[in-house]
């Protein structure tokens, strides 16, 4: 019973490739995100969303597009595929509040990007 | 949102409390200090948060100094499934964490 859950866990694909990662939790949360952690561990968010609607948007290229078709989802596709691309890409939900509000993360999904 | 500091790593005996400091000497009085850890491989995972008062969960004890410039989380009696990377993050009511490098903690049997 996964309040997180984020498909698929891994992915290898080709340079040049459109890949898409899905997300969906569980918990009723109004607030969705995308990090992104590299080789060096570092962990950034990506994208935020709120009741479907962009709320942040850091700097990422515009081959990376999130959808979110209900609140309760929030899919990342990805498109033209680099290496540099390859990274674990999280999902996340949360609760808006006042600065208490709790986020939890998805297990992650491995791209590779060969 | 206020920028945060931490050791890089540190060591903790598996069985003793393992201690790890914070210090956020710029944060504001809305901002609260947010603990998460990342165990390898795996999602951040939230263990604790305070504004202004010390905290207790069933993880761990959170420690905020009485000027709120530093703060120490306390897990209690460290096992070896407490190694990991601890972030620390003030924030306000923005809903997003901004993660720096953390500390990360090996707890040695």
């Amino acid at each position: 019973d996964t309040a997180v859950s984020q498909t698929p866990k891994y992915l290898v694909t080709q340079m040049g490739n459109d890949k898409s990662i899905k997300c969906e939790q569980n918990l009723g949360h109004d607030t969705m995100y995308w990090y992104k952690q590299d080789s060096k561990k570092f962990l950034k968010i990506m994208f935020s969303y709120n009741n479907k609607e962009l709320i942040i948007n850091e700097t990422v290229p515009n081959r990376f597009s999130p959808k979110s078709p209900d609140k309760a989802h929030l899919n990342l596709h990805i498109n033209s595929l680099e290496l540099g691309d390859s990274a674990v890409y999280f999902c996340a939900s949360s609760q808006e509040g006042t600065g208490r509000d709790t986020i939890y993360f998805g297990e992650g999904s491995w791209l590779t990007v060969v | 949102d206020a920028k945060t500091t931490q050791p890089t790593s540190m060591d903790c005996a598996e069985g003793r409390a393992a201690n790890l400091p914070c210090n956020h000497s710029t944060i504001s009085g809305n901002e609260y200090v947010y603990w998460y850890r990342q165990i390898h491989s795996q999602g951040p995972q939230y263990i604790i948060h305070g504004l202004k008062n010390n905290e207790t969960n069933e993880m761990a004890s959170l420690i905020i100094t009485e000027d709120r410039k530093s703060s120490t989380l306390i897990l209690p009696h460290a096992t070896l499934r407490d190694t990991a990377v601890y972030y620390c993050i003030v924030k306000t009511g923005a809903n997003n964490l901004f993660f720096g490098t953390g500390t990360r903690l090996t707890v040695i049997p």
